[in-house]
């Protein structure tokens, strides 16, 4: 069944650490794919879009996401977390051809300091 | 300023009752979705709508209607059919390549 996975529901980072929130998709052909952070309560702000060409793609905030279509992924990264990250990422897909988001369950991030 | 609006910010629905969940988007976008949000769920689409007069059910459709008579406009529904109606509701709007959510409402069953 096509599919959008976070496989990490929880993640703890200390303020200052890297960061990475997996991301894998089953869908056959290349969709278009997002990364999406919402705060308690409130709606879904766009970081990172990925439709074609490079496959690494700068969002808003400092983040970062790797599209890599040999692993079906499309993870996202921070070099240096702050405080103010933790929040709740959802991966999303848009099938090609599609027309419609298809969310991941979404990652919980709490950073400490 | 553009975007899109949601009312309430919160909702309470008593037993039997049909309450309906208010969008709105100057955005001038073609495409209109509401998503239901539940802790460990993600985001479920409930109905979408491709260009005014039509729309199309998503996955969780059940106890929902929407109508489109205005393309600034997609109000959500939830009837008496709808058995679990207590969640965050998001309301969304696309044109081309970026969709745009709204800041959501939480409707509450009493």
């Amino acid at each position: 069944a096509q599919s959008v996975t976070q496989p990490d529901i929880h993640i703890t980072v200390s303020e200052g650490a890297s960061l990475e929130l997996r991301c894998n998709y089953s869908y056959g052909a290349t969709p278009y794919l997002f990364w999406y952070v919402q705060s308690p309560g409130q709606g879904l702000q766009l970081l990172l879009k990925y439709f074609s060409g490079d496959t690494l793609v700068q969002g808003i905030k400092g983040f970062e996401a790797e599209f890599k279509r040999s692993q079906s992924s499309f993870n996202l990264r921070k070099p240096s977390v702050h405080w103010s990250d933790a929040a709740e990422y959802f991966c999303a897909v848009e099938p090609e051809g599609g027309n419609k988001l298809v969310f991941g369950a979404g990652t919980i991030l709490r950073v400490k300091s | 300023d553009g975007g899109i609006t949601q009312s309430p910010k919160y909702l309470f629905r008593k037993e039997g009752q049909n309450v309906t969940l208010s969008c709105e988007q100057n955005l001038n976008h073609d495409a209109m979705y509401w998503y239901r949000q539940d802790p460990g769920q993600g985001l479920r689409l409930i109905y979408y709508s491709q260009i005014v007069n039509d729309f199309q059910k998503g996955d969780i459709a059940e106890g929902y209607s929407v109508s489109r008579e205005k393309k600034e406009s997609f109000p959500l529904t939830v009837t008496s059919a709808q058995k679990n109606p207590t969640a965050f509701y998001l309301c969304a709007s696309s044109h081309r390549d970026r969709p745009y959510f709204g800041p959501g409402t939480r409707l509450l069953v009493l």
